[in-house]
């Protein structure tokens, strides 16, 4: 289970870097995932997503990695901005698992802060 | 706004007070989901309701009621909370089916005195 008052783990980044975020996932069945982003005081927002029969897909300067052999992925942000700034958080789900389909795992989150 | 609008932003409540929180989704989505993120926590889901019914309910205390009257809104009735209670709520909806387009309201920052 989740151990309380968990640190999270922090990436410090300059300005125009690039930034590579990881998440170790847990189930071996897990053939869909989904990367977060949450700033200060809001909702978890939607940035990316990945099926099991992909292992890289890109977005607008965001491409995830996915390597099943180790159970691993990753979301790389190329040309890092201020507002890049917030908690980015992976999720994993089984889309064949009959009456539970919708549950999401969710990872720990890294606090990725963007220096100007 | 993501498609999933919670009201009100924020809300501070007395112990004994009775309020509610409300969710409202526009993706034509039909399961809703409420969770709980605390301090320094992951994500803890509270409830799930698929297809207006409730399919999870993850030993949350009963001070806290959910309602679903239809797929297109959940409410979570909140009576007699304690100071512990205190946290962002946030509210999700998907397809009952599957978790593709999961997406998650901006949270109410609740506040328990």
């Amino acid at each position: 289970g989740e151990s309380v008052g968990l640190h999270l783990p922090t990436l410090s980044v300059q300005e125009g870097d690039n930034s590579i975020i990881n998440c170790a996932y847990s189930n071996s069945a897990s053939d869909y995932f989904i990367w977060y982003k949450q700033e200060s005081g809001k909702g978890p927002q939607f940035i990316i997503d990945i099926r099991s029969n992909m292992d890289k897909r890109q977005g607008q300067r965001v491409t995830v990695l996915l390597n099943k052999t180790v159970k691993h992925l990753s979301l790389q942000i190329a040309a890092t901005q201020p507002g890049d700034s917030a908690v980015y958080f992976c999720a994993e789900n089984i889309s064949g698992s009959g009456g539970s389909n919708y549950k999401l795992t969710f990872g720990k989150g890294t606090l990725l802060t963007v220096n100007p | 706004e993501t498609g999933v609008t919670q009201t009100p932003r924020h809300l501070v409540m007395g112990m004994t007070n009775k309020k509610s929180l409300k969710c409202e989704q526009h993706l034509g989505h039909n399961a809703m989901y409420w969770y709980k993120q605390s301090a320094k926590k992951p994500l803890e889901l509270m409830f799930v309701y698929s297809l207006e019914e409730r399919v999870e309910n993850n030993s949350v205390p009963s001070r806290f009621s959910p309602e679903c009257p239809n797929s297109s809104h959940l409410f979570l009735h909140l009576h007699t909370l304690q100071p512990e209670d205190s946290a962002l709520y946030l509210c999700a909806s998907s397809q009952h089916d599957r978790a593709y387009g999961y997406t998650f309201g901006s949270g109410t920052r609740l506040t328990v005195v």
